[in-house]
């Protein structure tokens, strides 16, 4: 059974900078894309982009072009999304997806909650 | 890119059917035929109800479908349950490896 396991809560001050896992099981890690989506409290989805787990490639939304990092570990089946310079405004639950194959996200992580505190 | 218009609400009694229409452009939905639908209850992850416009996962009920026209993609559905109470977001492929997500419309059981 596929499960998509993600890290546990952070709290930061502006300007630092928070990593998140994403650790998969179930299925061959290599064969799909992960993607990144976000939600700040009460408003909707927001992609961030997407990995390709077997390449390493990365394509990240133009709102988060230069401070998103996408990274994976295919020796432990894990999928990393850094944000740096992090603002009030990136307080938000933080979600890996997996992408069926045609932009459709068939399993998601439970979701991180980073909240940006002074 | 431009997040995909949906209207905020939508409501119906038990049994009855709802339909929540997802707007883009040329360049997103009017494009291609990657055009999904996601429930997500409150404090939960979303969850895949439909992919490739009209196509159902194992697992979700046959009340749930979908269409599309031009610029608008809808999701209908039918035979409203309890359950069924949520929010409701569309995606469309936007072309050169972007992607967006609708605004949003949260269904209501009355």
């Amino acid at each position: 059974q596929v499960h998509l396991v993600q890290s546990g809560t952070e709290v930061k001050k502006p300007g630092a900078s928070v990593k998140v896992s994403c650790k998969a099981s179930g299925y061959t890690f290599t064969d799909y894309y992960m993607h990144w989506v976000r939600q700040a409290p009460g408003q909707g989805l927001e992609w961030m982009g997407w990995i390709n787990l077997n390449t390493g490639d990365t394509n990240y939304a133009q709102n988060f072009q230069g401070w998103v990092t996408m990274t994976r570990d295919t020796s432990i089946s894990t999928a990393y999304m850094e944000v740096s310079r992090l603002t009030f405004d990136d307080t938000a639950v933080y979600y890996c997806a997996r992408d069926i194959g045609n932009w459709g996200f068939d399993y998601w992580g439970q979701g991180t909650l980073v909240t940006v505190s002074s | 890119q431009s997040a995909l218009t949906q209207p905020p609400s939508a409501s119906g009694s038990p049994g009855q059917s709802v339909t929540i229409s997802c707007t883009g452009t040329s360049s997103d939905i009017g494009s291609n035929n990657y055009v999904s639908w996601y429930q997500q209850h409150p404090g939960k992850a979303p969850k895949l109800m439909i992919y490739e416009v009209s196509k159902r996962p194992s697992g979700v009920p046959d009340r749930f479908s979908g269409s599309k026209s031009g610029n608008t993609a809808s999701l209908t559905v039918s035979g409203l349950q309890a359950e069924d109470e949520a929010d409701y977001y569309c995606t469309s492929y936007a072309g050169t490896n972007n992607f967006v997500f609708g605004t949003g419309t949260k269904v209501t059981v009355l």
